[in-house]
């Protein structure tokens, strides 16, 4: 079955650094784009960012724009969101999810590992 | 691109039918036939109830249904049971020249 895990999270300062991760197992990791997806505390959800299923293409929203960089390793099964330039704003539980590929959805989600951006 | 809007909250009794709305723009919900549904339960990720604004994925029952008229969709549950009881999130493509995916801001479903 389908399983993507989360890991990276945890307290940074403003303007700090962090990388996320997000383990896939239970499919062709490789064959499928992938999205992160956030939910700041008691708010919606927010996409973040799309990586086609071999990097060629990545898309962001245009509050992370310049600042998050999504990637994946085909060869591990996993995807990164490297996010720099943390700010407040950016406190969120974070989600993986699968694109399935054939329509325009998220079938598939992590757990969530939460980011707060705190001095 | 700004957040599609949703009533913050909708209630029903078991058995009953409740419809969640969804609205957006021409450049978003009304664009485009990529509406999805997305339920979740206090402190667990999301799940997809709907895709492209009317399929359901396997496994999700047949009270969930998505419409589409204008630049608003909506979601129908059916025979209201106790454990539709969660937030819902509407979700759509809006991208024009690039990849963009817009969220609502939620709905909590009440059962009473």
């Amino acid at each position: 079955q389908v399983q993507l895990v989360e890991s990276g999270g945890g307290v940074v300062q403003p303007g700090g650094s962090l990388r996320l991760s997000c383990a896939a197992s239970g499919f062709t990791f490789s064959s499928y784009g992938m999205h992160w997806v956030r939910q700041a505390p008691g708010k919606g959800l927010e996409w973040v960012a799309f990586i086609r299923y071999d990097g060629s293409n990545k898309y962001y929203a245009d509050s992370v724009k310049g600042r998050f960089t999504i990637s994946r390793d085909n060869s591990k099964n996993t995807l990164y969101l490297q996010m720099n330039s943390l700010r407040a704003e950016d406190t969120a539980v974070y989600y993986c999810a699968k694109d399935p590929r054939i329509a325009i959805a998220f079938d598939y989600w992590g757990q969530g590992t939460l980011v707060t951006v705190s001095s | 691109q700004s957040a599609l809007t949703q009533p913050r909250s909708v209630s029903g009794s078991p058995g009953q039918s409740v419809t969640i709305s969804c609205t957006g723009t021409s450049s978003d919900v009304g664009g485009y036939n990529y509406v999805s549904w997305y339920q979740q339960h206090p402190g667990k990720a999301p799940k997809l109830m709907i895709y492209d604004v009317s399929k359901r994925p396997s496994g999700v029952p047949d009270r969930f249904s998505g419409s589409k008229s204008g630049n608003t969709a909506s979601l129908t549950i059916s025979g209201l049971q106790a454990e539709d009881e969660a937030d819902y999130y509407c979700c759509s493509y809006a991208g024009s020249y690039t990849f963009y995916v817009v969220f609502g801001g939620g709905t909590k479903l009440t059962v009473l």
